[in-house]
């Protein structure tokens, strides 16, 4: 299937600093979602972009997707304790817009 | 229902035997994935229904894995002959043929001995 590399794996921070997860992609991308998993829990979704250069915010949150359409990001200012968890991307295929394929997910520990 | 509903939450099975699990998507919804989820790891594509055209079947990774969908209700994703390496969490997602938000339920966890 389509490979979606996602980077860091592992990500520690104190409460208060910013985090980001990077996604990539080798081929062009119809679209990319953004989900939240906790521990013990199912991913919940976040965000989807769509647009080539989108940008999307929620509230501590910020989404980008590349202008190429092959890479994203998500960037959390001033994290907190609450933020805890692992991140994935899924990334839609070009011609399907409704099949994803996942990242291997960036885990988010943080210190208080 | 309110959200998407799977069942059985947990089941342990012995090798070899077969095993059943079953997805309420949410009502309206469409659009259903399978995900296979192995501890600690991402989500597994396996198969996607959308209304009633030909499932995407090309995440299956054997012919021991088939799966159903009743119309644009209930899935049911079934496992023959299980092995040990089909322990995992499967996932079962929904969303609207035109809407942007998925939903998963709580998921299946299957444990092979």
């Amino acid at each position: 299937g389509q490979q979606v590399m996602q980077i860091p794996q592992y990500q520690h921070v104190q409460e208060g600093e910013d985090f980001t997860t990077y996604c990539n992609s080798s081929t062009t991308l119809s679209n990319i979602q953004w989900y939240k998993q906790r521990p013990g829990g199912h991913p919940v979704f976040l965000i989807q972009l769509v647009k080539s250069g989108e940008v999307k915010k929620q509230k501590r949150l910020t989404f980008q997707f590349g202008e190429a359409k092959k890479n994203s990001s998500l960037h959390i200012t001033a994290t907190q304790t609450t933020d805890v968890g692992t991140y994935f991307c899924a990334a839609g295929q070009e011609g399907n817009f409704n099949k994803f394929y996942f990242g291997s997910g960036t885990k988010l520990n943080v210190k208080p | 229902g309110a959200g998407v509903s799977q069942s059985p939450s947990n089941k342990v099975t012995e090798k070899g035997k077969d095993v059943e699990l079953r997805c309420d998507p949410i009502s309206g919804h469409t659009a259903l994935y399978w995900y296979r989820q192995r501890l600690g790891q991402g989500l597994e594509f396996l198969i996607y229904f959308q209304g009633n055209s030909a499932p995407d079947k090309s995440g299956l990774p054997s012919d021991r894995f088939s799966a159903e969908r009743t119309g644009e209700s209930v899935s049911t994703l079934t496992i023959q002959r299980t092995q040990q390496e089909d322990s995992a969490v499967y996932l079962c997602a929904s969303r609207t043929g035109h809407g942007d938000t998925i939903y998963f339920g709580e998921g299946s966890w299957l444990t092979v001995v």
